[in-house]
């Protein structure tokens, strides 16, 4: 069964710009969750996607958004850049319920 | 409220060492517990889940409620085992889980 697919593994932009950001979950999973990974802050929780609906937000500025797709694949979308946000973003992607989470590579976004 | 800490951001012991690594966490529910690990230039994986009681590479983990507690212990430490682990946490609901800082283990050769 082929993991979980983020692409682009490396973006950079500036300030002000937008970035969507792709994850391909494993088949079958319908859960998919993104998380904001920085060395001083660990794994900090965006949102979690269920069947196109998001159940739940963690506390990120409305800047950063998501959606997924009837195929269960998800985006996550953040839009006018700061330096701040620079960071490995993770996607991960469970069968639901307490099960445990598969994660992909990342994407490192890096703005300047 | 932070809901998973990490007390110790580093951690080194010698190989053949025994290693702890600490996890307490507060959860006014009955929270699943998990630990993931991350090798160098490796994906998050996860390591284990209290629910299944099992060993996994020689580490164990058991659920403390009484101290709200989810250490990970092996006997004797590994050089294959320096990595950064993370304790995690899933709630009632399970959509939402909370992952603590990390500790960066490193087993001394």
């Amino acid at each position: 069964k082929a993991g979980v697919t983020q692409t682009p593994r490396y973006l950079i932009k500036t300030r002000g710009q937008q970035v969507t950001l792709s994850c391909s979950p494993i088949s079958g999973h319908r859960s998919v969750s993104w998380y904001q990974q920085t060395p001083g802050q660990g794994l900090q929780f965006l949102f979690e996607y269920f069947s196109e609906t998001q159940r739940n937000k963690g506390n990120f500025p409305g800047r950063f958004s998501g959606r997924q797709f009837s195929n269960s694949r998800s985006e996550m979308n953040v839009s006018t850049l700061e330096l701040g946000d620079s960071a490995l973003y993770l996607c991960a992607s469970s069968l639901g319920g307490r099960q445990p989470q598969h994660f992909g590579d990342g994407t490192r976004l890096s703005i300047l | 409220a932070q809901r998973v800490t990490q007390p110790e951001k580093l951690l080194s012991v010698f190989k053949g060492a025994p290693v702890e690594l600490k996890c307490n966490y507060s959860y006014s529910g009955s929270p699943e517990l998990f630990w993931y690990v991350q090798y160098s230039r490796q994906r998050l994986q996860l390591l284990l889940r209290h629910i299944s009681r099992e060993s996994i590479k020689g580490f164990t983990a058991d659920l403390n409620k009484g101290e709200t507690s989810f250490h990970l212990k092996k006997p004797f430490a590994q050089e294959e085992d320096s990595a950064m682990y993370y304790c995690a946490l899933s709630g009632n609901t399970g959509n939402q889980f909370y992952f603590g800082t990390g500790t960066s283990l490193t087993v001394i050769p």
